[in-house]
């Protein structure tokens, strides 16, 4: 299956400051990525579709400028949280997905715990 | 609108005994449905899936789960659970008429293995 990196596998940073976490596809040329936020002992939520050359698709509830995207390649996705607070440590997962015609499986990263001190 | 539900966010079995998580789901369309494992601090790893054809699904791990239409349910199953099954478990669904969408997950459920 394709291999999915992501990095860093865990950071920690002062309240107000950024944070970029990034999304590699080794092998696949992924032109959908899609970023999940795991809190501790929940499930995974979907925050936002991230699309080669194009603005991201934001779900719900997730502000889009605090959560900056940018798939600028076919093989890589930036997750930038802005302005961090405490409440928004979290385990962040990215993964990519084949659409109709690309099948259905999902390929996750390793996820990135982020903690907001 | 498509949700997961797993009964029980805690399943605990002896080691050696039968591991049943059971997953049920609502949607409008024949989803696809997904079983991930995931160990701490990890991602996700795919178990299983079903997405057309044979409803008995066989995964890696000893793993299966079974899709029943007229139950909207996909519960995973392991004969002979081991120590090292130990983690959580999620079910998925992808709604399977649209493009590239995001998977949805149920809450999942901590399996824990008893000496």
């Amino acid at each position: 299956g394709a291999v999915v990196s992501q990095h860093p596998s865990w950071v920690i940073c002062k309240s107000g400051t950024s944070v970029k976490i990034e999304c590699r596809s080794l092998d696949f040329q992924a032109t959908t990525m899609f970023w999940y936020r795991q809190f501790p002992k929940q499930s995974l939520m979907l925050m936002a579709t991230s699309n080669e050359g194009s603005k991201a698709t934001y779900e719900q509830g997730v502000e889009k400028d605090k959560f900056l995207i940018n798939h600028a390649s076919l093989t890589l996705s930036t997750l930038t949280v802005t302005s961090a607070h405490p409440e928004d440590s979290s385990f962040y997962i990215c993964s990519l997905q084949g659409g109709r015609g690309f099948g259905t499986e999902a390929f996750f990263g390793q996820g990135t715990r982020l903690t907001v001190v | 609108a498509q949700s997961v539900t797993q009964l029980g966010s805690h399943v605990s079995v002896s080691e050696g005994a039968l591991v049943l998580l059971r997953c049920n789901y609502s949607s409008s369309v024949p989803p696809y449905l997904f079983w991930y494992v995931q160990y701490p601090n990890q991602g996700l790893q795919l178990l299983l899936k079903y997405t057309t054809g044979a409803t008995l699904v066989k995964g890696i791990n000893g793993f299966e789960a079974e899709f029943k239409k007229s139950e909207t349910s996909f519960h995973l199953t392991k004969p002979s659970a081991h120590m090292s099954d130990a983690a959580e478990y999620f079910c998925a669904v992808l709604y399977s008429g649209g493009g590239a969408d995001g998977l949805t997950f149920g809450k999942g459920t901590h399996l824990i293995i008893q000496p």
